[in-house]
């Protein structure tokens, strides 16, 4: 079974700064996608940015960025210039072709303005 | 830009009663999902439907649970008999064909179960 971690159950950072969420999975799939939501207090799911497995290249979008390493299984979130409105619950998602997304736990992160 | 839409948003219910809680997907899309999340913990898949049935339910889905695609715009889950446990935020997503396409979340309806 796919499985999603995330190690840190909370982070902070100063706003401006960088930041950087960690996320490993387990699968035994080669072709899959990997996923980073966002969840602010209104609890809606806002997705961040996108990963094909098949793709070498790291996705970004604006001031977010990933560091795939898909032989080591790893997803992480980089945050660059970090502002106020950042601050929310990011969680981790796989998803191989048509199936469900499986989540990671969640890592609450607050900016410290 | 088209969005998922959700019904109620809040449903408070007795323990023991029925609730439907309503989906509208985009409307170009096919497949349908249903996650769910209690109160600080993370997402969790309930049932996934395609070509009006179920491709895929997991174990939280049980008999008290189903799926319905009624009319073709709309998209239901149905309680059949509420518990405590069921208190959670119930998210619809939606999603075209195509493996690169990605899921559309509805903005969740919170049930409350007393």
């Amino acid at each position: 079974a796919q499985t999603v971690t995330q190690s840190q159950p909370e982070m902070s950072v100063q706003e401006a700064e960088t930041v950087t969420l960690s996320c490993t999975y387990d699968t035994s799939e080669s072709d899959y996608y990997l996923f980073w939501y966002k969840q602010p207090p209104s609890r809606q799911m806002i997705l961040v940015i996108r990963q094909e497995a098949y793709k070498q290249q790291n996705a970004t979008e604006n001031r977010f960025s990933v560091n795939f390493q898909k032989a080591a299984k790893s997803f992480s979130l980089k945050i660059s210039d970090s502002q106020l409105g950042d601050a929310a619950m990011y969680f981790c998602a796989y998803r191989v072709l048509n199936e469900k997304l499986t989540f990671g736990t969640g890592t609450r992160l607050t900016i410290i303005p | 830009e088209p969005e998922v839409t959700q019904t109620p948003s809040h449903q408070v219910t007795q323990m023991g009663q029925e609730v439907i809680l309503r989906c509208v997907p985009i409307s170009n899309h096919l497949y349908f999902y249903w996650y769910r999340q209690i109160l600080g913990q993370k997402v969790e898949f309930l049932v996934s439907f395609y070509n009006n049935e179920i491709s895929e339910k997991s174990e939280i889905f049980d008999d008290q649970f189903s799926v319905e695609r009624p009319d073709g715009s709309n998209f239901t889950l149905k309680i059949r008999s509420t518990k405590l446990e069921d208190s959670a935020m119930y998210f619809c997503a939606s999603r075209d064909l195509g493996r690169d396409n990605e899921q559309f979340f509805g903005p969740g309806t919170r049930l409350t179960v007393l």
